[in-house]
């Protein structure tokens, strides 16, 4: 089955505790992005990437990291959360950089720091 | 300025009926591909429809349709004979191309189907 999945699905953590959200598609997708979903905001692209070892920044990469270092893989690394960060993270992902493919997206994250 | 605007943060419509949920963009390139999304209360994100900005005519899925207009830089969906389960959140998205490699989302329509 095709999909897009994350990993945890829900994560309560601490101020300063270093976490990662693993994403991973099966659809051998070349574009990979990062997402979070506040009330009232919408979802606001923090990374994505265009290929392996290929990453740039959305509208809020501020206190995150990524990398790609295989196709089917997007991890994001919060190295210092903080409760700013408390959201809900999307992962998605889509044929095609250069063609507007629709995206296929992961269940989500709910992420909480305390 | 916001590419994506969304004005409507809630609408009610009767079951059966059709309702269009507005979205404005804002982009200078000729090249674009505009999207809508639900999200049900469940959370995850499916995609419902799609028109990029070379389309002659106004895409179309099932109940939904995409009022296309290029001029206005409007795409304003459309679901007729609205359903129960159409309850739940719409979002409009943009990619810009062949230069962007963003996708921009709008602040999203909460939309609730009363029986």
């Amino acid at each position: 089955e095709a999909q897009v999945t994350q990993n945890p699905r829900y994560l309560i953590t601490v101020t300063g505790k270093k976490l990662t959200v693993t994403c991973s598609q099966n659809m051998n997708h070349e574009y990979m992005s990062w997402y979070r979903q506040d009330p009232g905001l919408g979802l606001r692209q923090i990374y994505y990437s265009m290929n392996v070892e290929v990453t740039d920044k959305g509208d809020v990469p501020e206190g995150y990291k990524v990398s790609r270092k295989e196709k089917r893989n997007f991890p994001l690394i919060l190295e210092s959360p903080s409760p700013n960060q408390t959201s809900l993270y999307f992962c998605a992902s889509s044929r095609s950089r250069l063609i507007p493919y629709t995206q296929y997206f992961g269940p989500g994250t709910r992420l909480t720091v305390l | 300025a916001q590419k994506i605007t969304q004005t409507q943060p809630g609408m009610f419509v009767q079951e059966k009926e059709a309702v269009t949920l507005d979205c404005t963009y804002d982009t200078s390139d000729p090249s674009y591909g505009l999207f809508w999304y639900k999200q049900p209360s469940s959370g995850e994100m499916i995609f419902l429809i799609y028109q990029g900005s070379y389309d002659q005519q106004n895409a179309t899925e099932g109940r939904y349709s995409l009022n296309f207009q290029k001029a206005r830089k409007s795409a304003n969906l459309v679901i007729s004979a609205s359903q129960l389960g159409d309850s739940a959140m719409y979002f409009c998205a943009m990619r810009e191309l062949p230069t962007g490699n963003q996708f921009y989302f709008g602040t999203g329509t909460s939309l609730t189907v009363i029986p």
